[in-house]
Formats: structure tokens, sequence, C-alpha cells
């Protein structure tokens, strides 16, 4: 079957620091990957993706690896900001048609 | 831009009251619509996928009576929570489905069901 794991929150960091979140998946075939961001009180925006192995998806200084090897789409990000903070969640897609499969969600706090 | 809206953004309910939550597809037409929900610092999970013209599915344990959907037209589908109850709250999220690997996926922008 299809899931996300994700590291578990929450994470404060101080502003510059480097931020890694990580996100494993097990899936059948060749998933999409994602990660998005939600803000307080809104709804989930696209940070980024990969659509095959190898691919690197990057976005606002975050970025994440396709790895089929270790099935692993890390999020990174070398300096963080206190507008950087918000709840990350990792995603899959199976393909086109089919349903999103959600981690769990890694909230983020940067403080000054 | 974006092309998914849900109406209301917020709603707050006594118990025993039905709420309906409207999901608009702006720009094109949407045959299908996942409807997730993501109760408090959880994730979200997919309910039901409602699909224009015929009945709607429902993922285990969610209940079809409860949770009423329709899929009136090619740009609305909505969500129906029945007699709901504190433990409804949540928040409820329209999605439709994209037809080629690397399209963009849209979410709407949700609706948060506060149930008193």
């Amino acid at each position: 079957g299809n899931s996300v794991t994700q590291m578990e929150g929450p994470v404060t960091l101080s502003e510059e620091a480097f931020l890694t979140i990580n996100c494993t998946y097990t899936a059948t075939g060749y998933p999409s990957l994602f990660w998005y961001v939600q803000y307080p009180g809104e709804g989930l925006q696209l940070l980024l993706k990969a659509t095959k192995a190898d691919d690197k998806g990057s976005n606002k200084g975050f970025e994440a690896t396709y790895r089929k090897e270790t099935t692993s789409f890390h999020l990174e990000k070398g300096s963080v900001q206190v507008s950087d903070s918000a709840v990350y969640f990792c995603a899959l897609s199976p393909g086109p048609g089919n349903q999103f499969y959600f981690g769990t969600g890694t909230s983020l706090t940067v403080i000054p | 831009g974006a092309v998914v809206s849900q109406h209301p953004s917020w709603v707050i309910c006594k118990s025993g009251t039905s709420v309906k939550i409207e999901c608009r597809s702006l720009d094109f037409q949407a045959t299908t619509m996942f409807w997730y929900r993501q109760f408090p610092k959880q994730s979200l999970m997919l309910m039901a996928t409602s699909n224009e013209g015929s009945k709607a599915t429902y993922e285990q344990g969610v209940e079809k009576d409860k949770f009423l959907i329709n899929h009136a037209s090619l740009t609305l589908s909505t969500l129906t929570v029945t007699s709901a109850h504190p433990e409804d709250s949540s928040f409820y999220i329209c999605s439709p489905p994209v037809a080629g690997v690397g399209d963009t996926q849209y979410f709407g922008p949700g609706t948060r069901l506060t149930v008193l």
C-alpha cells in the first residue's frame, strides 16, 4: 500500500539555523512526492515536488531530493527565517487521478 | 491562479444541525472531487470521493449517511454534515484529481467546522 512517515515535531529552531525534516514513504509503482506547507488558519500550499527518482524539487530556499533507494524525500533549508514557521506535510501521489497520502505533519517554529 | 474555492471558510453550528460545504472548480470541469478532513494536530485523510452523475465512494469508517456528498455539476461538489456533533469538528478540504503527471494539484482553501 501507500503511506508516508514523517518526522514528528514540533521543531523549534533559531533564525538562520539549518532545517531537516525527514520523510520516508512506501508505495506501489512510481509515485510523485510533494511537500506542502500550511500556515496558521490557511489551506495547503505546494512548496515543492518531484515526479521521478533523483529529481530535486526546490522553492524559496527549500530543497528535497527523491531518493528511490532509500524511499525518502527529506526537506532541507540552509537558513530558516521566522516567516518559515508553519506546519509542513510530506505527501505522495501514486499518479494522475489518485488521492494524495499525507504524513502527519511537522510543526516548525523559528525564533528570532 | 487558484482554481478551487470552498464556501464557507468558517462555520460554527450547534450540535444536531446540518452544515453544507460547497466546493467549486473555477476554471475547469471536475468529474471527480476528493474530500479530505484534518482533525486538529493530525494529517489530512481522504474521507470520500464524489463523482459527477453517480454515487460517491466513501473510505472505510466514514458514515455515508452522515456525510452526504453530491456532485451536482462539473463545477460543484457539496459535502453536507448531517446532525453534526462536536467530534465532527474538523478542517474539510476538497481537491480534484489531476489528469497528468506533473500537473499542479490544487486544494481548496478548506472549511473549518466547529460544532458546539
